[in-house]
């Protein structure tokens, strides 16, 4: 079946540092990747997606590639602020599954930004 | 335009009681999906309702039902309470099955 495996946390960084946060993918058809993010006390919300390989997916300067190759989308930013930690998920959606748009997350990885 | 919610906020329930949360999806969206969140992990699918009818199932045994009504809302039932049923209980809607899905805050579900 599919899943989605991404480093565990927490990342814990500096604010204006670097981040990636990597995520690679089973998945028997050709599935839509998505990255969600999801602050504390609040619900998950979208980040970005790609729908097929090759595609970039970004918002508020965070990026991420679809690379069917290496069966990966990783998630980047270059230059991380406090505003930026909550747990990050990388998911998929597999058309080739007979549930409409259902979603195989990830674990999930906690960021953590310090001033 | 409001957004999905979900009641109740938490509730505390024992082993072997029923509970039924409620979602109420965003305007206009026919299609919603349950999630649960076990502590520290990512959500796993429940099952998904697109017009009134179950439209997929993830692997949780039949003690999990759903219901969609014909405004849309949802109610997820679970029957039989086990200890490893708590966790953070999602609800996603979305205007057709192969759309962005938007999540609600979630219930926090505590079985004693």
């Amino acid at each position: 079946g599919d899943s989605v495996t991404q480093m565990e946390g927490p990342v814990t960084l500096s604010e204006e540092a670097f981040l990636t946060i990597n995520c690679t993918y089973t998945a028997t058809g050709y599935p839509s990747l998505f990255w969600y993010v999801q602050y504390p006390g609040e619900g998950l919300q979208l980040l970005l997606k790609a729908t097929k390989a090759d595609d970039k997916g970004s918002n508020k300067g965070f990026e991420a590639t679809y690379r069917k190759e290496t069966t990966s989308f990783h998630l980047e930013k270059g230059s991380v602020q406090v505003s930026d930690s909550a747990v990050y998920f990388c998911a998929l959606s597999d058309d080739s599954n007979n549930a409409g748009n259902m979603l195989t997350f990830g674990g999930g990885t906690r960021l953590m930004v310090k001033p | 335009e409001t957004g999905v919610t979900q009641s109740p906020t938490h509730l505390i329930k024992t082993r072997g009681q029923q509970v039924t949360l409620r979602c109420s999806s965003q305007s206009g969206h026919n299609t919603v999906s349950w999630y649960q969140q076990a502590l520290g992990q990512g959500p796993q699918f429940i099952f998904q309702y697109y017009r009134e009818e179950e439209n997929g199932r993830g692997n949780f045994p039949p003690r999990f039902s759903g219901l969609q009504f014909p405004n849309y809302s949802s109610e997820l039932n679970v029957n039989a309470l086990e200890l490893d049923d708590s966790a953070l209980y999602l609800c996603a809607s979305s205007l057709q099955t192969g759309n962005k899905q938007y999540f609600g805050p979630g219930t926090r579900l505590t079985v004693t």
